[in-house]
């Protein structure tokens, strides 16, 4: 099944170490998106990308970075984590304003 | 800047008893209007779009411009509803990109 594919489920990093998530879509979809939820919050907009036009939302911290080789593949850096990015990191794609989603990253930070 | 709340963390109703999820939004254009459901253990998924004034599931959705309100009701609620539903709201930002915005989420207990 054609779909958008997360890696790994649970990451655990440490406080400060850099952790990269990735994402992987077989949609051929040109937005990919990157959103972070924490518990009991609605998932928020961290960036999109369409197709290699990269657009940062104005309230993501500089902490995060993302990355989008080719159309497939899609990668979320944190450069330095701390105990608030412990969230779940969703992956979507999006065509025709539908979005499609992966089934997310659980982060830790300890 | 665009907003969706959804004014109940959770929902409880029993079953065959009728079920509404409120949502309302704020946004100064003309907004595309979307109820997502995550079942447990998988991933968050389309339920319907106010366009398609479709019903899905049993649910329907009506886009209420006046309340700025997209309310999701169902008649008889069945065990398999129960879900997390975020309702959804797709605005054009700046660059002619849409940018979705979820609300909290609201968590439906369908009681045998």
């Amino acid at each position: 099944d054609a779909m958008v594919i997360q890696n790994p489920r649970y990451q655990v990093t440490q406080f400060g170490k850099p952790v990269t998530l990735s994402c992987s879509q077989t949609l051929n979809h040109n937005v990919m998106y990157w959103y972070q939820q924490k518990s009991s919050q609605a998932p928020k907009l961290l960036f999109h990308y369409y197709d290699k036009d990269f657009n940062n939302e104005a309230d993501t911290p500089d902490n995060f970075q993302s990355r989008r080789p080719n159309t497939s593949f899609c990668f979320l850096d944190i450069r330095s984590p701390g105990l608030g990015d412990a969230a779940m990191y969703l992956c979507a794609t999006s065509r025709v304003k539908k979005l499609f989603f992966g089934s997310g990253t659980q982060l830790s930070v300890l | 800047a665009q907003r969706v709340t959804q004014p109940e963390k959770l929902l409880s109703v029993f079953k065959g008893a009728p079920v509404e999820l409120k949502c309302n939004y704020s946004y100064s254009g003309s907004p595309e209007l979307f109820w997502y459901v995550q079942y447990s253990r998988q991933r968050l998924q389309l339920l319907l779009r106010h366009i398609s004034r479709e019903s899905i599931k049993g649910f329907t959705a009506d886009l209420n411009k006046g309340e700025t309100s997209f309310h999701l009701k169902k008649p008889f609620a069945q065990e398999e509803d129960s879900a997390m539903y975020y309702c959804a709201l797709s605005g054009q930002r700046a660059g002619g990109y849409q940018k979705v915005t979820f609300g909290i989420g609201t968590k439906l207990q369908v009681i045998p």
